[in-house]
């Protein structure tokens, strides 16, 4: 257990939604990341926030969005879902050393 | 950004042999992690590595910063070490904290 909880498991949903993923970090740190595994693109940096603010941005759509709340938890927004949105979407934390964590990941399908 | 190579892509082994996975990035890097990916998705940390030798048990690596590669030895394989190996490097020029991770190396381990 690395200490790093997500919500839900798996979502199933129709293109066209939108669906929130939920992520906490392990106690004490206060980066988050999200991290998208596909198929065909692989593992891919999402964004990254740090005590409640951005740090840094990868490749991440603009139907995309995140935020990290005062009590260190964050949320993905993903909206006008397509097909290829499909995905494992992790959520990692870290503290001072940089070394990261990662939750379960949630199972985003989209039909 | 960086790029980082695994290999090989795929590996086969007899329960009780050994192995090495081979990490390849193509720029310095002051962070590199290795993680295993198990069958029910889960990203397990195995090693945090930017430099030096580290041993878990069966498992051990190595990382030459200065010739850009890193190796994960796993000695006396089990077939719970089935999974996808995965190196992921943070790269020093972007100053980014964000992980850039291989295309990973599939194992499978034959009872």
């Amino acid at each position: 257990d690395s200490g790093v909880t997500q919500t839900p498991k798996h979502l199933i949903t129709a293109t066209g939604q939108r669906v929130t993923l939920r992520c906490s970090p392990r106690s004490g740190d206060l980066s988050v990341y999200w991290y998208q595994q596909s198929l065909d693109q692989g593992l891919q940096f999402l964004i990254q926030y740090y005590n409640g603010e951005e740090r840094a941005k990868g490749n991440i759509l603009e139907r995309f969005s995140a935020q990290q709340f005062p009590d260190l938890h964050s949320e993905l927004n993903l909206s006008s879902l397509e097909l290829g949105d499909s995905a494992l979407y992790f959520c990692a934390s870290s503290g001072l050393t940089y070394e990261q964590y990662f939750g379960p990941g949630t199972r985003l399908t989209v039909t | 950004g960086i790029q980082v190579e695994q290999s090989p892509p795929d590996l086969i082994l007899q329960e009780g042999a050994n192995s090495t996975l081979r990490c390849n990035f193509s720029d310095s890097v002051n962070n590199l992690q290795w993680f295993h990916q198990n069958p029910w998705g889960q990203l397990i940390n195995l090693f945090y590595i930017p430099s030096g030798t580290k041993q878990n048990g069966r498992l051990s690596a190595t990382t030459v910063a200065t010739e850009r590669y890193s190796l994960l030895y796993i000695s006396s394989s089990q077939t719970t070490d089935s999974g996808v190996y995965f190196c992921a490097v943070r790269q020093t020029q972007t100053g980014a904290n964000n992980l850039f991770f291989g295309t990973g190396t599939r194992l499978t381990v034959i009872p």
